[in-house]
């Protein structure tokens, strides 16, 4: 299993918008609505934000949303806030009962 | 409330193994896949394997198959992952979460650190 490609950073500032891909294949991205986003500052756990392509977690601001097309899905981040700086991690069920990470993305807060 | 609770930092000689522990609270335990993770020092999340404590259903990524071990014990509800025949290359946070909807890790416990030295 390849890890889901991501871009390795991504920024703007205050109040703008970011969005991240992760690029799969049609075994795991393409082939499942079964994509998840993870938040993660430093030294500290992974937190889900995104679960199921576009589905929110009780609690994560509607700032965050997620959508797929084809074997790429997408991240987007609105009004972007000083706390929003972190790593962003995509995760995908690859089959066979097996998953799959991006390669992560960090996002910088201008 | 739903809580993971990991083992203690380790520190290993390269060649031997390691086993970790995730104790969970605030569900039923039986109810809930556990994914196991890591995370190299400055490197990403990479997924190793999961366990059904219900039934003790494994998974694992090929990459891990054969020197990884869990199991899961339902008093406590805890469940165990040991790594075997380590090198400095397993030096990593490793940790459990709960599998939620469509997959997705919904509850992490706080991580395990391994050291592996000489």
């Amino acid at each position: 299993q390849s890890a889901l490609t991501q871009p390795p950073s991504a920024s703007g500032s205050p109040g703008q918008s970011v969005t991240i891909s992760c690029t799969g294949t049609s075994s795991d991205v393409g082939g499942w609505n079964y994509v998840s986003w993870h938040q993660q500052h430093p030294g500290k756990a992974p937190k889900l934000i995104i679960y199921e392509v576009s589905k929110r977690p009780s609690g994560v601001p509607d700032r965050f949303s997620g959508s797929k097309s084809g074997n790429t899905a997408s991240l987007t981040v609105s009004g972007l806030q000083a706390e929003d700086e972190a790593d962003y991690y995509c995760t995908s069920y690859a089959g066979s009962n097996t998953y799959v990470f991006g390669t992560g993305t960090k996002v910088t807060v201008l | 409330q739903v809580h993971l609770v990991q083992s203690g930092a380790e520190v290993k000689k390269p060649g031997a193994s390691v086993k970790v522990s995730c104790k969970a609270s605030g569900y039923t335990f039986s109810n809930y896949f556990i994914h196991w993770v890591r995370q190299a020092p400055g490197q990403g999340l990479e997924w190793m394997a999961m366990i059904g404590p219900g039934d003790g259903t494994t998974s694992y990524a090929q990459k891990f198959q054969g020197r990884v071990t869990m199991t899961s014990d339902t008093s406590p509800s805890t469940v165990y992952m040991e790594l075997s025949s380590l090198t400095s290359e397993d030096r990593a946070v490793y940790y459990c979460a709960r599998m939620g909807y469509g997959g997705a890790m919904d509850v992490w416990g706080q991580g395990t650190t391994v050291t592996v030295s000489s």
